[in-house]
């Protein structure tokens, strides 16, 4: 039972422009978002969070987006650069507890 | 100076065998963690330590056995290696439970 869903498997966006990345998640009681970004034979590093208390967190050319109503979040990044091309991923906690991960999306920036 | 490094980085080996993954972090964090990613790209959780006790304990083949020395060591210790357990097993680490995670670059373990 996948809790947090990214439904892009993959994402191509060109240099300069905007990268929209997705997240859907089916359990009410998450409180606290996260998206962390993988580059390839290294392990995830974290990118930004969101409490639930909130509906936007930005951070330099990242915001991440909540709609608690439509359990859905969103990463924006703005302008997109190709040192962004990376896998994506998303994922959840309910008070404290495990962080449930997303199964990733691959976003290529092209030059 | 790396904040969470696991050792070695690939493992192979043959089915069968019994195998050990360390893990160690620099961060005077007091939660640490295993995840394993399959085939699939998933990372899910396998076990978490709090303070050297065990709190998570996923539903994991008990030839899993994790082991906490110390706030900063989670080794991860694998017996009779099946076909199944090749995949990328990270270690993570965090202030506290369910905050931000730090993830070691992950073991490549494959299993012939």
């Amino acid at each position: 039972d996948q809790q947090v869903k990214q439904n892009s498997p993959s994402l191509s966006v060109q240099e300069g422009r905007i990268s929209i990345l997705n997240c859907d998640y089916t359990n009410s009681m998450f409180d606290y978002f996260l998206w962390y970004k993988k580059y390839p034979a290294e392990g995830p590093t974290f990118l930004i969070s969101i409490s639930s208390i909130k509906d936007k967190n930005e951070d330099g050319r990242f915001t991440v987006f909540l709609n608690k109503s439509a359990k859905h979040l969103s990463l924006h990044i703005v302008p997109s650069q190709p040192g962004d091309s990376a896998v994506y991923f998303c994922a959840a906690s309910a008070r404290g507890n495990k962080l449930v991960f997303g199964a990733g999306t691959i976003l290529r920036v092209k030059s | 100076d790396t904040a969470v490094s696991q050792t070695p980085k690939y493992l192979v080996t043959q089915m069968g065998n019994d195998k050990s993954i360390k893990c160690e972090q620099n961060l005077g964090h007091d939660t640490m963690y295993w995840y394993k990613q399959d085939s699939k790209k998933f990372l899910k959780i396998m076990f978490s330590y709090n303070n050297k006790e065990l709190i998570i304990n996923e539903t994991v083949p008990n030839r899993f056995s994790p082991k906490s020395p110390d706030k900063a060591h989670l080794n991860l210790h694998i017996n009779s290696l099946e076909l199944g357990d090749s995949a990328v097993y990270f270690c993570a680490s965090s202030l506290g439970r369910g905050g931000k995670l730090f993830f070691g670059s992950g073991t490549q373990l494959s299993v012939l």
